[in-house]
């Protein structure tokens, strides 16, 4: 199975743009979640859809937002960039299974998003 | 939510065993705890999940005392290419009614000397 595929890889852009991000989940896979990283903060969680809808949302301000399509391939976008927004940007697949007691997620190799 | 606790940095020298301490005071019963390897520019990969007891598979084992309040991953014989920073993460699964609920902890980077 091919893994979790994250375009672009590298991205520059100017403080006050926007960026959109895409994740394409492993075949099968219905939950896609979304995951900050940063030097100083670490990994932090943004968002999770399955099956189109957003079941969970981190601490991050409305300009990060995200959707999922019918084929569960996913979008984040950030509006209105700020200097702090640079990151690597790590996308997660997962099957997504109600009342699974166990769940590993897959993750990709992430978008480095540069603002300047 | 569960805070997790873990050691910033750890030396080691090739061919050692290596334990990673993960505090997580506040688990719930529904937690389960999973460690993730990252080599930089990468996202993290899955080593080994566990609920209770002790886990094991071909690269790792996974120790969790009986309040299950740490976690210990223990790296066998460790070499140059297992250095790399670990994550402890404790996570409560999806089901109806209530959104799944992560918490990373702050990493452990390893470096494994010659």
């Amino acid at each position: 199975k091919a893994g979790v595929t994250q375009t672009p890889r590298y991205l520059i852009k100017t403080r006050g743009q926007q960026v959109t991000l895409s994740c394409s989940p492993i075949s099968g896979h219905r939950s896609v979640s979304w995951y900050q990283q940063t030097p100083g903060q670490g990994l932090q969680f943004l968002f999770e859809y399955f099956s189109e809808t957003q079941r969970n949302k981190g601490n991050f301000p409305g300009r990060f937002s995200g959707r999922q399509f019918s084929n569960s391939r996913s979008e984040m976008n950030v509006s209105t960039l700020e200097l702090g927004d640079s990151a690597l940007y790590l996308c997660a697949s997962s099957p997504g299974q109600f009342d699974a007691t166990n769940e590993k997620l897959f993750f990709g190799s992430g978008t480095q998003l540069s603002v300047l | 939510l569960a805070k997790t606790t873990q050691p910033i940095s750890m030396d080691s020298y090739e061919g050692q065993e290596v334990n990673i301490t993960c505090s997580h005071n506040n688990i719930a019963t529904n937690d389960y705890i999973t460690w993730y390897q990252q080599f930089p520019s990468q996202g993290p990969r899955f080593i080994i999940q566990g609920y209770k007891t002790k886990v094991t598979n071909e690269v790792a084992s996974l120790f969790i005392p009986a309040d299950r309040k740490s976690s210990t991953l223990s790296l066998p014989r460790v070499s140059l290419s297992d250095t790399a920073v670990y994550y402890c993460l404790v996570g409560r699964p999806f089901s109806s009614g209530s959104a799944r609920q992560l918490t990373f902890g702050s990493g452990t980077q390893l470096t494994v000397l010659p």
